[in-house]
């Protein structure tokens, strides 16, 4: 399967602080999604980004497939940032592999 | 649109016993899968349906089942129940295959 690896695992910010967060994928890169997992499980949609770059808000993200990575920007970060985020790819057929997440913690 | 509904959202059984959870995925979208996260591995992939098939299956024990309905919806079963099989437990649905997914709340599942 595909090898997914987040980086970094943990990070702690001032609000109003940027940070980026980036994904390396042992294969080619098919429909990598971002996702951020709120504090009661739920994995909510960021970004469905197989190439390119994308904006919505204070986040963006950009997938360079040909170098097999991504990345996540947040700006401006908020408290209500705080939690996991995910990024993801499938196989050629629909499985998704996880990376471990980076957890994100915004301090007032 | 309503998005991706998991019942129940929270579960206890004791080891032994088996559950079945639901799972109905977005309006018009065909594929479901299953996913199991805990503290320990992660967020690792169960099974995956598309039009009442099985598609894709995880490394998972046989004590793991599914099945998926001519509405879409798709439930799984877990039968004799380990402290192990304790975790959430998460359902995606799409279009497709090679489309974006979308998670439900999931359902939390303690095993005494």
């Amino acid at each position: 399967g595909i090898q997914v690896e987040q980086s970094p695992p943990d990070l702690i910010l001032q609000e109003g602080a940027n940070s980026t967060l980036r994904c390396n994928f042992s294969d080619s890169v098919n429909n990598l999604q971002w996702f951020h997992q709120n504090p009661w499980g739920q994995l909510i949609n960021l970004f469905y980004i197989p190439s390119g770059t994308k904006q919505n808000g204070r986040l963006s993200a950009t997938t360079v497939a040909t170098e097999r990575y991504s990345l996540l920007y947040i700006s401006s970060s908020q408290t209500t940032d705080s939690g996991v985020y995910f990024c993801a790819d499938t196989n050629t057929g629909n499985q998704f592999y996880f990376g471990t997440g980076t957890s994100l913690t915004v301090i007032p | 649109k309503a998005g991706v509904t998991q019942t129940p959202r929270y579960l206890i059984k004791t080891r032994g016993q088996q559950v079945t959870l639901s799972c109905s995925p977005i309006s018009g979208h065909r594929s479901v899968s299953w996913y199991q996260q805990t503290p320990g591995q992660g967020l690792q992939f169960l099974f995956e349906y598309f039009s009442e098939t099985q598609r894709n299956k995880g490394n998972f024990p046989g004590r793991f089942s599914g099945r998926q309905f001519s509405n879409s919806r798709s439930e799984m079963n877990v039968s004799t129940l380990e402290l192990g099989d304790s975790a959430l437990y998460l359902c995606a649905s799409s279009l497709a295959g090679g489309y974006e997914q979308f998670f439900g709340p999931g359902t939390r599942l303690t095993v005494l």
